[in-house]
């Protein structure tokens, strides 16, 4: 199963939103409205944001809202702040009870 | 308050076995389903596989890259999972996270633990 295509970096500044794409096939992205993200900070545990393609668990700022459409998800922060600066990782159901995820973006706060 | 507090990593020699651990606390581990997931230095996540709870059989599901090698048990009367990881390679190195799974397969983990780290070298 190949991992979902998400860009290397992307950056904004306090204040600003930013959007991070996620790009599977049919079989996983587009197939079911399992699609979830993960913010992992450096040498921590990744924490949940966003499950369901647009739900967040409790605690998650409303500034993280997710969406897809068609192959592609995505997760925009908006309002950004410096501690948004991390890794974030989409991850999507692939049939047969399998799991993918994507390769990780790095976010920079300007 | 949720903990998943994972053991057993440390250095091992490729074609050896090692089993790690993830002790739960802070739920009723027996309802839910719990997987693995790892990150090899620098680099991303990559799902390894889970265990249903008891109320859906119990039974495991795997990621292509470790079936046949890797297994997936749990003792809910000690609210323990373990991941048995055999015939072990290089590219098995990578801090292990033992995490809580909503979902069973669609990817939903609330809870992580602090990882523990597993080297396959000679």
């Amino acid at each position: 199963q190949s991992a979902l295509t998400q860009p290397r970096s992307v950056s904004g500044s306090p204040g600003q939103s930013v959007t991070i794409s996620c790009t599977g096939t049919s079989s996983d992205v587009g197939g079911y409205n399992y699609v979830s993200w993960y913010q992992q900070h450096p040498g921590k545990a990744p924490k949940l944001m966003i499950y369901d393609v647009s739900k967040r668990p409790s605690g998650v700022p409303d500034r993280f809202s997710g969406s897809k459409s068609g192959n592609t998800a995505s997760l925009t922060i908006s309002g950004l702040q410096a501690e948004d600066e991390a890794d974030y990782y989409c991850c999507s159901y692939a049939g047969s009870y399998n799991v993918v995820f994507g390769g990780g973006t790095k976010l920079t706060v300007l | 308050e949720v903990q998943l507090v994972e053991s057993g990593g440390g250095l091992v020699q490729p074609g050896r076995s090692l089993r790690l651990s993830c002790t739960a606390s802070g739920f009723t581990f027996g309802d839910y389903a719990m997987s693995w997931v790892r990150q090899a230095p620098g680099k991303g996540l990559e799902w390894v596989g889970f265990i249903r709870s008891k109320a859906y059989g119990g039974t495991t599901e795997y990621a292509a890259s470790v079936k046949g090698r890797f297994t997936i048990s749990r003792d809910d009367s000690k609210s323990i999972a373990y991941l048995q990881m055999n015939s072990l390679k290089t590219e098995d190195t990578a801090v292990y996270y033992c995490t809580r799974d909503l979902g069973a397969a669609a990817g939903i983990f609330d809870y992580w633990g602090q990882g523990t780290l597993v080297t396959v070298s000679s």
